[in-house]
């Protein structure tokens, strides 16, 4: 059974610029988790999807925002890129219900320059 | 507000030997999850262990094993038996109502 995949791997961009970065689940899994893994700090809890619905973000600006669609797939937008979004940026998804446990993609490494 | 602590930035043990890593909560909830996770080099973040906290008994995992100690808000991960494959960056985190908070990660070499 296939992970969950992000897309692109590596994404550089200038200040100011646009990011869209993509996340696809794992089969059956209809939650979609972001966050963002800056150097030193662990990781910080963006956004939540559920059957295409934002069900919580954390304290991010709005600038970061993103969507699922209906085959649970997801796009973490951000805009006005600032030096400071440089960061991985990983996607998780899981099967809905308290406790469960999230699947981890591999991450976009996005540079801002 | 919920707060994970992981208060050993970086650790090593040498292959075979025990380590625990440890970490710390801060919660008003009394129903809630805790996980360790695991980051190898370069690879994908991996679930470790789970443990769901009106449980208590202890969690374990083959060689993984935690100490939760409720009262104490309290949640360390223990590795017996440390294999090279075991070094890797490891999360602690706290989990209520579908929202993750995380620590800022232990960062774990095994040593030939």
């Amino acid at each position: 059974e296939a992970g969950v995949t992000q897309s692109p791997t590596h994404l550089i961009k200038t200040r100011g610029q646009q990011a869209t970065l993509r996340c696809s689940p794992i089969s059956g899994h209809t939650s979609v988790y972001w966050y963002q893994q800056a150097l030193g700090l662990g990781l910080q809890f963006l956004l939540w999807y559920d059957e295409g619905e934002e069900r919580n973000r954390g304290n991010f600006p709005p600038r970061f925002s993103g969507r699922q669609f209906p085959n649970y797939s997801s796009e973490l937008n951000v805009n006005a890129l600032e030096l400071e979004d440089s960061a991985l940026y990983l996607c998780a998804s899981s099967l809905p219900g308290p406790g469960s446990e999230q699947f981890f993609g591999p991450g976009t490494r996005l540079t801002v320059l | 507000a919920q707060t994970v602590t992981q208060s050993q930035p970086e650790m090593s043990v040498q292959e075979a030997e025990t380590v625990t890593l440890s970490c710390t909560y801060d919660t008003s909830e009394s129903n809630y999850y805790l996980f360790w996770y695991k980051q190898p080099p370069s690879r994908q973040m991996i679930l470790v262990i789970r443990q769901e906290a009106y449980k208590q008994q202890n969690a374990t995992e083959n060689r993984f094993s935690v100490n939760f100690q409720k009262a104490a808000k309290s949640f360390s991960l223990k590795i017996s038996d440390s294999q090279l494959g075991d070094t890797a960056m490891y999360f602690c985190a706290f989990m209520k109502g579908n929202q993750f908070y995380f620590g800022t990660g232990t960062s774990l070499t095994v040593i030939p």
